[in-house]
């Protein structure tokens, strides 16, 4: 079965800098969620959206933002990183906001 | 706001062993409430899920979890670890009705299965 795709896996970013993480969600999902996972730390909830509009806020930092384009397809997108944003992050998708979350093998950032 | 609440951070069992992971949640409305197992280096994997109805459900890889109301609890239980069930456990809790609300986690529990 399709699962949701994350790319890059694995991203160096230096401080100061911007990154960009993309999600491709299950075909026919049409709701994306994001997630920060720092070492040893439970996953939080940063963003969400539905049909391309933003749906629930978590503890995103204002310096992040993201958007769900016609493809349903979402980024995130980073500025003025700081060392404490080296974290995993994760994307979920569900079908039509029913409350099953499909999770993403997640992209490893790490500032330096 | 919701919180999960898991009461064993780090758990050692032996193989066959039986397992009972606790979660509590505190919400005021109704939840929808669900445990996830990451593998090391792996993602999280939905285990089950507890939506309405019986309040035991069945999930994969031979888990259950009862849901008790009174209680605020959904307890992971498993009645013979493998090995292979080494891995943290995530019980997490968003809130019914918004339907793309964010997951809320517990703190996770690190199970070890010695052979």
């Amino acid at each position: 079965a399709a699962g949701v795709i994350q790319s890059p896996r694995h991203l160096i970013k230096e401080k100061r800098e911007t990154a960009t993480l993309k999600c491709y969600p299950i075909p026919r999902h049409d709701t994306v969620y994001w997630y920060q996972q720092g070492p040893g730390q439970d996953p939080q909830f940063l963003i969400s959206f539905y049909e391309k509009m933003q749906s629930d806020k978590g503890s995103i930092p204002d310096r992040f933002s993201a958007q769900q384009f016609s493809d349903y397809h979402s980024e995130l997108n980073m500025s003025s990183l700081e060392l404490g944003d080296s974290a995993l992050y994760f994307c979920a998708s569900s079908p039509s906001r029913t409350y099953e979350q499909y999770f993403g093998p997640g992209t490893r950032l790490t500032v330096t | 706001a919701q919180s999960v609440s898991q009461h064993n951070h780090h758990v050692i069992l032996s193989e066959a062993a039986s397992l009972e992971l606790g979660c509590n949640y505190s919400y005021g409305g109704t939840v929808n409430l669900f445990w996830y197992v990451q593998y090391p280096g792996q993602h999280l994997q939905l285990l089950l899920k507890y939506f309405s109805g019986d309040p035991l459900v069945k999930g994969i890889k031979g888990f259950e979890a009862e849901f008790i109301k009174s209680k605020f609890s959904f307890n992971l239980r498993k009645p013979s670890v493998q090995w292979s069930d080494t891995a943290e456990y995530f019980c997490a809790v968003n809130a019914k009705g918004g339907g793309a609300d964010g997951l809320t986690f517990g703190k996770g529990t690190h199970l070890i299965i010695q052979p």
